[in-house]
């Protein structure tokens, strides 16, 4: 069975461009999380889909970030205009049952 | 607001030692309690999962306890290997599954 699959793994963009994030979650996983870790930072929860709906976004940063899940399958998630601060590494995790989260690889984003 | 905070934040030690990793949590209205294993420039695997009615969970050289009361958790690593260095992560989690993550202990086991 497919894990969670992050694309890209890496991202070098300048300051002002627009990035989008992808993730594709385990199949049959109704609920995908995204996360992001900052250097120096703990990791940070960013929004909570079940299936197309936004359950939680209560961590998105500001309206620079825009995260969809169109027919509940893969989510995107597009930074713009990406800012220096935005550098870090994103995650994103599905599950079936709320409680256990598979989580992906990561895609680090770094804004120059 | 829930917070976790992770003690040491950086450990190194000779191979063959038992070490403990320490977390703490403040609220201790928890659905259960993750460690998760993070090696450089990779995602993070799970290791132990506890549950909010459980004490510990073992998985080979590794047993994670809680106590929800206290708001704590320890991960105890036994007869640590050079394989073991990574970053470990204690995580709590929301009814939601939200988790909410301690900063990290980073461990150096030298051969």
């Amino acid at each position: 069975e497919a894990g969670v699959t992050q694309f890209p793994s890496h991202s070098v963009i300048e300051k002002g461009q627009t990035v989008t994030l992808r993730c594709d979650p385990i199949s049959g996983h109704d609920n995908l999380y995204w996360y992001r870790r900052v250097m120096g930072k703990e990791i940070k929860f960013l929004l909570h889909f079940v299936k197309e709906s936004k359950q939680d976004e209560s961590g998105m940063p500001n309206n620079r970030f825009l995260a969809e899940r169109t027919g509940g399958t893969y989510s995107t998630l597009k930074v713009q205009p990406a800012e220096l601060e935005d550098s870090g590494v994103y995650f994103c995790a599905s599950s079936q049952v709320p409680q256990e989260a598979f989580f992906g690889q990561g895609t680090r984003l770094t804004v120059v | 607001k829930q917070e976790v905070t992770q003690i040491p934040a950086a450990l190194s030690v000779p191979e063959g030692e038992n070490l403990v990793l320490n977390c703490s949590f403040t609220d201790s209205a928890i659905y259960n309690l993750q460690w998760f294993r993070q090696d450089p420039g990779k995602g993070l695997t799970s290791l132990l999962l506890i549950q909010s009615s459980q004490r510990e969970q073992t998985s080979g050289r590794l047993n994670a306890s809680l106590d929800k009361s206290s708001g704590r958790s320890t991960l105890y690593i036994a007869a640590s290997q050079p394989g073991d260095s990574a970053t470990y992560l204690c995580a709590v989690t929301a009814n939601t599954g939200k988790l909410i993550f301690g900063q990290g202990t980073t461990l150096q086991v030298k051969p």
